[in-house]
């Protein structure tokens, strides 16, 4: 079973703060992506990657910056976090080989921006 | 512009009835199609996906959904519902060489015992 862990869990930060989201994937997986989840919107993309070094636009990317450092490891910065960005965040996986394959997804963080 | 329609925010029905939530995209091309389910407090999980043949997929516990590339639609079905069935449910589409899931709004399904 495909496996993406996302650290924290649970996040609370204030208005100006800076904060780092982890997502790790031990699939072997290229793509990976960072999703956000409000009422109302579904799950919309914020910034996704091809691999190592790589980084894509997504749809909802303004004050989100995001880093693919590894294969494994896809990190979303928000540097001067803002009550707007309070949040569900998700991060997913996927392999390349083949685009009707399923995208994995790790168990989310909850960020509060107060 | 590419986009997805889930356009029941939500839906109650009996435990033991009949489902369908519904799922329209717009965009010409060959889509690759998915369900997903997100239970409370988790993450999303895969229920069913299409990208060729038979137009009626089945998927995980009883769930399967239709193609219909007239209509652009994509609805999920399931004959029975049972109370475990309470989620939220994500119709997603990919369209052919591009690299990103396009979600709809969701639809949180309640069952009523």
């Amino acid at each position: 079973e495909a496996a993406v862990t996302q650290s924290p869990r649970n996040k609370v930060t204030v208005t100006g703060g800076n904060v780092t989201l982890s997502c790790r994937q031990t699939n072997s997986h290229n793509y990976m992506y960072w999703y956000r989840q409000d009422t109302g919107h579904g799950l919309r993309l914020i910034h996704y990657s091809y691999g190592a070094g790589n980084l894509q636009i997504g749809d909802v990317p303004d004050g989100y910056k995001a880093t693919r450092t590894t294969q494994e490891d896809f990190f979303l910065l928000l540097e001067l976090a803002s009550p707007s960005q309070t949040s569900l965040y998700f991060c997913a996986s996927r392999t390349r080989d083949w685009g009707g394959a399923e995208q994995f997804f790790g168990p989310g963080t909850r960020l509060t921006v107060l | 512009a590419q986009s997805v329609t889930q356009p029941d925010a939500r839906v109650t029905v009996s435990e033991g009835a009949s489902l369908q939530l519904r799922c329209k995209y717009s965009y010409s091309g060959t889509p690759y199609l998915f369900w997903y389910v997100q239970y409370p407090r988790q993450g999303l999980q895969l229920l069913l996906k299409y990208y060729s043949g038979d137009p009626v997929v089945q998927g995980v516990n009883g769930f399967e959904a239709e193609f219909i590339k007239s209509n652009s639609s994509f609805h999920l079905r399931k004959a029975s519902v049972h109370w475990s069935d309470s989620a939220v449910y994500f119709c997603a589409v990919r369209w052919y060489n591009q690299g990103k899931l396009i979600f709809g709004q969701g639809t949180k399904l309640s069952i009523k015992p």
